[in-house]
């Protein structure tokens, strides 16, 4: 079945440093591919999405680029804040469906 | 417009119990799908109605049930309240399309607290 596998947390990064999330997928057919965010206490938050390979999805300075030979989705920030503290969620879109499928999430501390 | 709305945030129940809750999705969308999310096990697809039907199920028992109304409102039924039913149960609201290709995006609410004493 459809899988996403994020790195584990927590990463913890200092006010202005660069931020990678991996996160690689096993899907079948063309899914579409999301990060999500959630911030303690709230819903998850759609940050970027890509529809299909080679697209560039960016929001808030956040970049992640859908890459189908390496099935990955990898997110990327060049400076980040406190305020990007949160847990962040890689998806994927399954069976054709809007039903998603989440890797485990990945807890992002910064420090100022 | 406004966004994915849920009732009520907070609930404290004991084990036996039943309880519902309630979900309203953005105006205009047709497909609410529920998810579960516990420490444990992440995030977890519950299921999803579609204009009054259920389209798509995941893996749990039957204590968990749903429905669907006209006006896409939908609520979450869950019986013989266990332990482990302990988490944040979160909506999603989307415009409900299907496909090999498919681009539709789900808008997630702020989420129920179930707390099962």
């Amino acid at each position: 079945g459809d899988s996403v596998t994020q790195m584990e947390g927590p990463v913890t990064l200092s006010e202005e440093a660069f931020l990678t999330i991996n996160c690689t997928y096993t899907a079948t057919g063309y899914p579409s591919l999301f990060w999500y965010v959630q911030y303690p206490g709230e819903g998850l938050q759609l940050l970027l999405k890509a529809t299909k390979a080679d697209d560039k999805g960016s929001n808030k300075g956040f970049e992640a680029t859908y890459r189908k030979e390496t099935t990955s989705f990898h997110l990327e920030k060049g400076s980040v804040q406190v305020s990007d503290s949160a847990v962040y969620f890689c998806a994927l879109n399954t069976r054709g469906y809007s039903t998603l499928t989440f890797g485990k999430g990945t807890m992002l501390l910064v420090s100022p | 417009k406004a966004g994915v709305t849920q009732t009520p945030r907070y609930l404290i129940k004991t084990r036996g119990q039943q309880v519902t809750l309630s979900c309203s999705p953005i105006s205009g969308h047709r497909s609410v799908s529920w998810y579960q999310q516990t420490p444990g096990q992440g995030l977890q697809f519950l299921f999803e109605y579609f204009s009054e039907t259920q389209r798509n199920k995941g893996n749990f028992p039957g204590r968990f049930s749903g429905r669907q109304f006209s006006n896409s409102r939908s609520e979450m039924n869950v019986s013989t309240l266990e332990l482990g039913d302990s988490a944040l149960y979160l909506c999603a609201s989307s415009s409900g399309g299907t496909g090999p290709a498919n681009t539709d995006t789900q808008y997630f609410g702020p989420g129920t607290r179930l707390t099962v004493l």
